[in-house]
């Protein structure tokens, strides 16, 4: 079992549309990330979070660390979101500190 | 203010070789980490330099190395290629306010890197 998971993995939108993309992880940690990677392969820190809510114009992420579960919300989908969303964590006390969930990747549809 | 370059930006070896790649992070952060990205395995973190030390490391054979510099530029070095290495690597710079933080700041990307080895 993988440490982090996302779902789903692929989310095809119409443009408009609220969307929801979730990770959970199975061990503790001390920041959770949301990454943004375009084609081409840039990638945007999008959100750092250790507990609560953050929000940036359109894009919301939230985390609950007693469940082990963070989600990215984006509001009034456009086709620019369309990317891969990545979620990472710092791991504590652990070999390998930095853990990558596999990516979500979002196609918004005009 | 600029930020996060990666030289070269594409680069092809053959198995065997060895291969040093190049970060220059935004000015003022003092924190490199390296990363490497394939399609199979996804993202995968392979160390952390902070103030010319390496902070954190992940499982990655003794291949790779990296070192980083008085003016925090940082080289990764992958000696005797094989076709595995094949991959996007990318680096990422964060302010290194606190020693020890490493991935609890805000990470800054770099365009990567892209190796073929053939």
């Amino acid at each position: 079992k993988n440490e982090v998971e996302q779902s789903p993995q692929n989310l095809t939108a119409q443009e408009g549309e609220f969307i929801t993309i979730n990770c959970s992880y199975s061990v503790g940690i001390s920041a959770l990330h949301w990454l943004q990677q375009h084609p081409g392969g840039g990638i945007v820190s999008l959100f750092m979070l250790s507990s609560g809510k953050k929000k940036h114009g359109r894009l919301i992420a939230t985390i609950n660390i007693q469940e082990k579960h963070s989600s990215l919300h984006i509001t009034a989908s456009h086709p620019r979101d369309s990317a891969v969303y990545i979620c990472a964590v710092r791991i504590d006390n652990y070999g390998q500190n930095f853990v990558f969930g596999p990516g979500t990747r979002l196609s918004v549809l005009p | 203010k600029a930020g996060v370059t990666q030289t070269p930006r594409y680069l092809i070896k053959t198995r065997g070789q060895q291969v040093t790649l190049s970060c220059s992070p935004i000015s003022g952060h003092r924190s490199v980490s390296w990363y490497q990205q394939t399609p199979g395995q996804g993202l995968q973190f392979l160390f952390e330099y902070f103030s010319e030390t390496q902070r954190n490391k992940g499982n990655f054979p003794g291949r790779f190395s990296g070192r980083q510099f008085s003016n925090s530029r940082s080289e990764m070095n992958v000696s005797t290629l094989e076709l595995g290495d094949s991959a996007l690597y990318l680096c990422a710079s964060s302010l290194g306010l606190v020693a020890g933080v490493g991935f609890g700041e805000t990470q800054y990307f770099g365009p990567g890197t892209r190796l073929l080895v053939l």
